[in-house]
C-alpha cells in the first residue's frame, strides 16, 4: 500500500522558519519526481515545488510565490522528502501536501500537514 | 501561457452521470492532464491520466464508473451511476515548467 505521511506543520510567526518532512512507502521512491502542493483555507490546489529523481540529477523547480524562500530536498536512502520554509508570510498559511509523480501526472498524495503563519 | 480552465461548480442527481471539462489554453492542445478528486476534509486522490488521443490510465482501485476522454483542447472526466460519495472537488492538473492545476469543479450530488 502506498503511503505518504507529512509531518512538521504547526504555528509559526511571520518571518519564521519551518521544516516539513514526508515519509514515503509502498512504491519506488527513487524513481519518482516528488512535489509539494499546498491549499490555503477554502481555496484550490497550488503547486509549491518539485524535486526530480536521480536520473534527472535531483534538480528542483519552484513556484514564483516561494522561490528564494523555500527549499526542497530528498533523501532516497530514507525514502523521505523535505521542505525547508524560511521568511514565512501569512499568505503561506495552508495545508501542505506531499505528492509523487512519474514525470508529469501526480499519482500519489499524502494527507497533508497544516502550516499556520500568524502572530 | 499554459492555463487550465474548469467550471467552478456542477450538480447531478444520484444515479445519473456527470461530465467535467478541463480546457487547455491556446497552443497547448497536445498536453496530457491528470484528474484528481478531493472529498470534503480529505487529501486529494489521483483518478486518472488523460492523453490528447483520449486514452486514459486510471489509478489503482478507481471504479469503472470513472472514465476519461479528449477532444481538441478539452479533457473530460465522466462519472456514471453517481453515488453520494462522489460529492467532492475535482481538479485537473498538467505539467510543463512545473505543475499547474485548474481551479477545480465542486460537484453536488442531488
Amino acid at each position: 500500500e502506498v503511503q505518504l505521511v507529512e509531518s512538521g506543520g504547526g504555528l509559526v510567526q511571520p518571518g519564521g522558519s519551518l521544516r516539513l518532512s514526508c515519509a514515503a512507502s509502498g512504491f519506488t521512491f527513487s524513481d519518482h519526481y516528488m512535489d509539494w502542493v499546498r491549499q490555503a483555507p477554502g481555496k484550490g490546489l497550488e503547486w509549491v515545488g518539485r524535486s526530480r529523481n536521480k536520473a534527472n540529477n535531483y534538480t528542483t523547480e519552484y513556484a514564483a510565490s516561494v522561490k528564494g524562500r523555500f527549499t526542497i530536498s530528498r533523501d532516497d536512502s530514507k525514502n523521505s522528502l523535505y521542505l525547508q520554509m524560511n521568511s514565512l508570510k501569512t499568505e503561506d498559511t495552508a495545508v501542505y501536501y506531499c505528492a509523487g509523480a512519474i514525470v508529469g501526472a501526480i499519482d500519489y498524495w499524502g494527507q497533508g500537514t497544516l502550516v499556520t503563519v500568524s502572530s | 501561457q499554459l492555463v487550465l480552465t474548469q467550471s467552478p461548480s456542477a450538480s447531478a442527481s444520484l444515479g445519473a452521470s456527470v461530465k467535467f471539462t478541463c480546457t487547455l489554453s491556446s497552443g497547448h492542445s497536445s498536453y496530457a492532464i491528470a484528474w484528481h478528486q478531493q472529498q470534503p476534509e480529505k487529501g486529494p486522490r489521483y483518478l486518472m491520466k488523460v492523453n490528447s488521443d483520449g486514452s486514459h490510465i486510471k489509478g489503482d482501485g478507481i471504479p469503472d464508473r470513472f472514465s476519461g476522454s479528449s477532444s481538441g483542447a478539452e479533457r473530460y472526466l465522466t462519472i456514471s451511476s453517481l453515488q453520494s460519495e462522489d460529492e467532492a472537488d475535482y481538479y485537473c492538473q498538467t505539467w510543463g515548467t512545473g505543475i499547474l492545476f485548474g481551479g477545480g469543479t465542486k460537484l453536488t450530488v442531488l
